[in-house]
């Protein structure tokens, strides 16, 4: 089974304050995706990254930045916390399609609830 | 813009059936998929469509009509287990993936 384990479930952080999340996954997948879910939304897609390095912006990329030195890591930093980013965020990844898409389905970690002060 | 619409909230009794709908609006298609999220947890998946019909996987069944931008999540025999929330995605023409906010369904006993 595909693992995806991120660091914390739960973190409460200072506004201001420089946060750092988490997420890897052991199946060798190129694809890793973060996202926030808040209540009556959909989840909202912040960055994604197809290989090591590379990084493409989400819908809500704003006060955001992520980082993938490892295929197996994808890191995700709000740079300075502000209180409307207290959230769930989840993390996912899936394979590679030969097209270079993907149609296969994601796998979620189970999430970090951040709450900022 | 794109849009995907589901009820917010279900409600149905262990045993029963229950149909949850998805309506989407989307800049081309590439498949639609479902996942079951329960309180506090990681979304997993549960079935992929990108073919009109459906497709059944034991209790659960999904229904795809790309002509009507509409499918439906069929849950039969209903368990107390299946209280979650239920979430429709849409892979658009850049194969970036749409979601819908999901709809809470409660099993009474």
């Amino acid at each position: 089974d595909v693992k995806v384990t991120q660091s914390s479930r739960y973190l409460v952080k200072r506004t201001g304050e420089k946060v750092f999340l988490e997420c890897v996954q052991d199946m060798d997948h190129e694809n890793m995706f973060w996202y926030r879910q808040d209540p009556g939304l959909g989840l909202r897609l912040i960055y994604f990254s197809y290989d090591v390095k590379m990084k493409e912006k989400g819908d809500i990329p704003e006060g955001y930045s992520v980082s993938r030195e490892k295929k197996e890591r994808f890191s995700l930093i709000l740079e300075s916390a502000s209180t409307n980013q207290t959230s769930m965020y989840l993390c996912a990844s899936n394979i590679m399609g030969r097209s270079g898409y993907s149609n296969q389905p994601q796998h979620f970690g189970d999430g970090t609830r951040l709450s900022i002060l | 813009g794109q849009n995907i619409d589901q009820p917010t909230e279900m409600t149905a009794t262990e045993g029963a059936i229950v149909q949850i709908n998805c309506t989407y609006q989307t800049s081309g298609f590439n498949g639609l998929f479902w996942y079951q999220q329960h309180a506090g947890e990681a979304p997993t998946f549960l079935s992929y469509n990108v073919l009109d019909g459906l497709e059944e996987k034991g209790r659960f069944s999904s229904f795809l009509s790309r002509s009507k931008g509409y499918s439906y999540l069929l849950l039969k025999e209903l368990q107390m287990k299946d209280s979650a929330s239920y979430l429709c995605a849409v892979l658009d023409s850049n194969y970036q993936l749409i979601w819908g906010a999901g709809t809470k369904l409660i099993i009474k006993p």
